[in-house]
């Protein structure tokens, strides 16, 4: 299996710009999560999907970030406009249907540098 | 040791020797596990303790969890280069979401 699939590996881009991060997870995993890794917050969980439906956003900063999964083997995180504070790695990460015990498979994640 | 508000810590040892790290969470959990990322990668799932669980083992990873105290340690033994590393533990609340610590940055000298 070729596991998690993130793409770009790393954006740059100007403030105010639209930026879209994109996934696929690994085949027949229902769940999908965004997750989001500073230095000053760690890691932080975004929204997660189950079964392609978004279960909770909670963890989205604001109304400029926004994520689909239109079907099983694809997302897309989507950030309109920018800002330098978004700077930061984007990881998604898929896990198995079940499962009790609930282990994440990451992607290599998305450096994005806002300027 | 870890937890959500507290600052990642570091350590460096010498290859062959035993690394420690510690966690704590703050509520009942369904289980606690431990991630790897390894610099510029996505984390790698290492090991899961259920609550039920005190001790588990796999390969030279030794992971202990004391739910009265609310705290696990991840213990790798014989320490090589290629552990550098930064360690997660993540704990399950039993909500679908892994609420994952700062970090334990630990580096292998050879």
């Amino acid at each position: 299996d070729a596991g998690v699939i993130q793409s770009p590996r790393h954006e740059v881009t100007e403030m105010g710009q639209e930026v879209t991060l994109r996934c696929k997870p690994i085949s027949g995993h229902d769940y999908l999560f965004w997750y989001r890794q500073t230095m000053m917050r760690g890691l932080e969980l975004l929204i997660y999907f189950n079964n392609n439906v978004p279960i909770d956003d909670s963890g989205m900063p604001e109304d400029r970030f926004s994520a689909k999964m239109p079907n099983a083997s694809f997302s897309t995180l989507k950030i309109q406009p920018s800002e330098p504070r978004d700077s930061a790695v984007y990881f998604c990460a898929s896990s198995k249907p079940g499962q009790g015990d609930r282990k994440l498979f990451f992607g290599s994640g998305t450096q994005l540098s806002v300027l | 040791s870890q937890q959500g508000e507290e600052d990642p810590q570091a350590l460096s040892i010498q290859e062959g020797e035993n690394a420690t790290m510690n966690c704590s969470y703050k509520t009942s959990i369904n289980n606690l596990q431990w991630y790897r990322q390894n610099s510029g990668r996505g984390l790698v799932h290492l090991i899961l303790i259920r609550s039920n669980e005190r001790e588990k083992h796999s390969g030279r990873l030794r992971v202990t969890l004391d739910t009265s105290k609310k705290s696990s340690s991840l213990l790798i033994t014989a320490s090589r280069a290629a552990d550098t590393a930064s360690y997660f533990c993540a704990t399950d609340y039993g909500n679908n979401r892994l609420a994952f610590g700062k970090g334990n940055q630990v580096v292998v000298i050879p």
